[in-house]
């Protein structure tokens, strides 16, 4: 079955950047998302079709998506951005979710 | 606004059944797939299964193929995962997902609105 790899943690400065990456197989021919999720919440999604923001993200996340990886930028990370973060895509119109990447501010 | 309502959780014993519900609200469900995804304590996220927003395709993850059964009843707005031969690993908080995207080019579906989930406890 197909597999999302994630590093379970990224550490960061306030006010530097953040880079999360995801790897797959072929990831890059497929679309990724990715998910903010902080502590007792729901979900947020933050990125869609590889590098696309919904309305109410702030500019500072983007994404993109080539080869195997799919990366999540937060550029001038700031202490609201700390909170895990999922990429996801379809394999065979199946979901996968990447094991999640704790980020911390500090 | 729009939103999505989880309910039905609880506690069942090993090999029971529970049935979860989803509502929605301020959109047009029948527009929209649908999926579950689950996440166990202090876990990540589990995809579980969508479904069509006509109900005519289904898809299940392999850990709950054959024991979970996703359906749906649009003039209700509503979602539904019927859950049989419940296990220890199927204890999460199970949250349904409105699924917004298509499918040309490729699939890039992405789930754009989440409920707050409700929690199945299986022991």
């Amino acid at each position: 079955s197909y597999e999302l790899t994630q590093p379970p943690s990224v550490s960061v400065s306030p006010g530097q950047t953040a880079s999360i990456t995801c790897s797959g197989g072929k990831l890059g021919d497929k679309y990724a998302s990715w998910y903010q999720q902080k502590p007792g919440q729901s979900p947020v999604l933050v990125i869609y079709k590889d590098d696309k923001r919904p309305s109410g993200i702030p500019a500072r996340f983007s994404g993109s998506n080539s080869g195997n990886t799919a990366t999540l930028t937060i550029s001038e990370t700031q202490a609201m951005d700390e909170a895990s973060y999922y990429c996801q895509a379809w394999d065979s119109s199946l979901g996968v979710f990447g094991g999640g990447t704790k980020l911390t501010v500090l | 606004q729009v939103q999505l309502v989880e309910s039905g959780g609880g506690l069942v014993k090993p090999g029971g059944s529970l049935r979860l519900s989803c509502a929605a609200s301020g959109f047009t469900f029948s527009d929209y797939y649908i999926t579950w995804i689950r996440q166990a304590p202090g876990k990540g996220l589990e995809w579980v299964s969508y479904i069509s927003g006509g109900g005519v395709t289904m898809h299940y993850a392999d850990s709950v193929k054959g024991r979970f059964t996703i359906s749906r009843d649009n003039a209700k707005k509503s979602l539904y995962l019927q859950m049989y031969g419940l296990r220890a690993e199927d204890t999460a908080v199970y949250y349904c997902a409105r699924m917004d995207g298509g499918t040309h080019p490729g699939f890039f579906y992405y789930m754009d609105v989440w409920g707050k989930g409700t929690t199945v406890t299986v022991s």
